[in-house]
C-alpha cells in the first residue's frame, strides 16, 4: 500500500514569503506527527494531531508556524514570513496509536530552502 | 526533560559487528527505538524496546538497554556496505506521543 507522501519535495523560497507544506497520511492512520531536520539541530517535535485536533502543539518554533488536519486525514504546515532559519528538511509522520504496533511511518519530506 | 545522546560517527569494516551507543536522560521513558535514514530518504523504524525489555533481537540486530545507565546499544551484526546510513536513537513516553530523538549516528562500512 501507499506510503506517507509529502508534497512537494523541495521548495526554494524567498525570505518573507508564506509556504504551504502538505502531508498525507497512510489511509486510516489517526495519528500524524511533523518533524523539522536541520543540521546541527537533529529531529525536532513540531506538532502532534490525533484525528483532526492538536493535542501537541509545543515544538512550533513560534507564531509564524501553523498546522492544521482535515477530514483526519490530510495536513498542511504553514509558514508565514519565512526566515533563513527555517531552511530545513520537514518530515511527516503517522501512526495508528493502537495495539502492540507504536510504529511512526516517515514521509520522504519535504526540504525548504529560504533564500 | 528529555535528552537523547549518540556519538556522530562510526566507521567499520564490511563483516564486523557495529555497535551504536545512545543515551537518555528521561528515567520516564517508556519505548526506544532505532531508525535508519538512507541518503535522501526518509526514517524507516527498525526496532523498538519496551522499557521492561532488557535486550531483543532481530534477525541482525540486537538491542540491548540498561535502565540503570539509562544506556540503549544496536548492534548489527554482519554489518554490509548496504547498512550505511545516519541511525537515530529515539525515546517516548508512551507508545502514541511524540518522539524525542538524537542527532543521529553517521555509520560508514568499507568493504
Amino acid at each position: 500500500g501507499a506510503g506517507v507522501s509529502q508534497s512537494p519535495s523541495n521548495k526554494v523560497t524567498e525570505k518573507g514569503k508564506d509556504v504551504e507544506l502538505r502531508c498525507d497520511p497512510i489511509s486510516g492512520h489517526t495519528a500524524l506527527y511533523w518533524y523539522r531536520q536541520s543540521l546541527g539541530q537533529g529531529l525536532e517535535f513540531l506538532i502532534y494531531f490525533q484525528g483532526n485536533s492538536a493535542p501537541d502543539k509545543s515544538g512550533l518554533p513560534s507564531d509564524r508556524f501553523s498546522a492544521e488536519r482535515t477530514g483526519g486525514s490530510v495536513s498542511t504546515l504553514t509558514i508565514q514570513r519565512t526566515q533563513q532559519e527555517d531552511s530545513a528538511v520537514y518530515l511527516c509522520a503517522s501512526g495508528m496509536n493502537s495495539g502492540p504496533s507504536y510504529e511512526q511511518y516517515f514521509g520522504p519530506g519535504t526540504r525548504l530552502t529560504v533564500t | 526533560g528529555e535528552d537523547v545522546e549518540q556519538s556522530l560517527f562510526l566507521s567499520v569494516r564490511e563483516g564486523d559487528s557495529s555497535v551504536i551507543n545512545c543515551t537518555y536522560t528521561d528515567s520516564s521513558s517508556t519505548y526506544l527505538y532505532w531508525y535508519k535514514q538512507e541518503p535522501g530518504a526518509g526514517l524507516q523504524l527498525l526496532t523498538y524496546i519496551f522499557s521492561n525489555m532488557d535486550m531483543k533481537q532481530d534477525q541482525r540486530l540486537t538491542v540491548l538497554l540498561n535502565k540503570k545507565d539509562k544506556h540503549l546499544s544496536l548492534r548489527i551484526a554482519d554489518t554490509q556496505t548496504g547498512d550505511s546510513a545516519i541511525y537515530f536513537c529515539a525515546e517516548s513516553l508512551s507508545g502514541y506521543s511524540t518522539l524525542t530523538f538524537g542527532k543521529g549516528t553517521m555509520l560508514l562500512v568499507s568493504p
